[in-house]
């Protein structure tokens, strides 16, 4: 497409549900990020893909959040028993390039609400 | 720590119009990309320009041109002849050679009135 996909636009999950958030990025790109944007504040990394290879995840704030890419296309974000810190903007951004002069293409994002 | 700056959580300005948004960052790495980007109630981050710490010269993109002041690790951004549509969140972000990360800054609240 001819932009960063994510979906759904909207969550809400009771607290202690398992979630699982989804980017489509631009057809091509290598590098694939995710974020985290709680209210009021500006984005947070969560980690990073090169590929299919999560190269960085030292963003992830717990082990209840989980990451994959396994085609080095379409990727998700799972996050386990939520919690209602969790509740957040999920942003994804993908890049054609793997260096770090080049701005990313970012999507909507997901609102997460833990209720 | 790596952290970055926005001292004004609300800017106001009117139409056609200059506004000036500040913006600090700290980093210990000489080699990094600086960027603005705005945010619309879409949600979606909206590249607006970029600025690699190597040159000295400012950038500049239409009506928006950043003031780079390495030494003093400044990076603002200024909006000439503002536009109704100009209206949105404005983040202040880095990323250095060595991490994958963007920082961003906590964000400016824009308003722009008739």
């Amino acid at each position: 497409g001819a932009g960063v996909s994510q979906s759904p636009r909207y969550k809400v999950a009771k607290r202690g549900q398992d979630v699982a958030l989804r980017c489509d990025p631009i057809s091509g790109h290598v590098s694939l990020f995710w974020y985290q944007q709680a209210l009021g504040q500006g984005p947070e990394f969560l980690t990073y893909f090169q590929n299919e290879a999560q190269l960085d995840k030292s963003g992830l704030p717990s082990d209840r959040f989980f990451a994959e890419r396994p085609e080095g296309s379409v990727s998700t974000l799972k996050i386990q028993r939520t919690q209602q810190e969790d509740s957040a903007v999920y942003l994804c951004a993908s890049s054609q390039y793997q260096g770090p002069s080049y701005g990313y293409t970012f999507g909507s994002g997901t609102r997460l609400t833990v209720v | 720590a790596q952290t970055v700056t926005q001292s004004q959580p609300e800017m106001s300005v009117q139409e056609a119009e200059t506004v000036t948004l500040s913006c600090t960052y700290d980093t210990s790495e000489s080699d990094y990309y600086l960027f603005w980007y705005k945010q619309p109630p879409s949600r979606q981050m909206i590249l607006v320009i970029r600025q690699e710490a190597y040159k000295q010269q400012n950038a500049t993109e239409n009506r928006f041109s950043v003031n780079f002041q390495k030494a003093a690790k400044s990076f603002s951004l200024k909006i000439s002849d503002s536009q109704l549509g100009d209206a949105a969140m404005y983040f202040c972000a880095y990323r250095t050679d060595s991490g994958y990360a963007l920082n961003f800054g906590k964000g400016t609240s824009l308003l722009v009135t008739p």
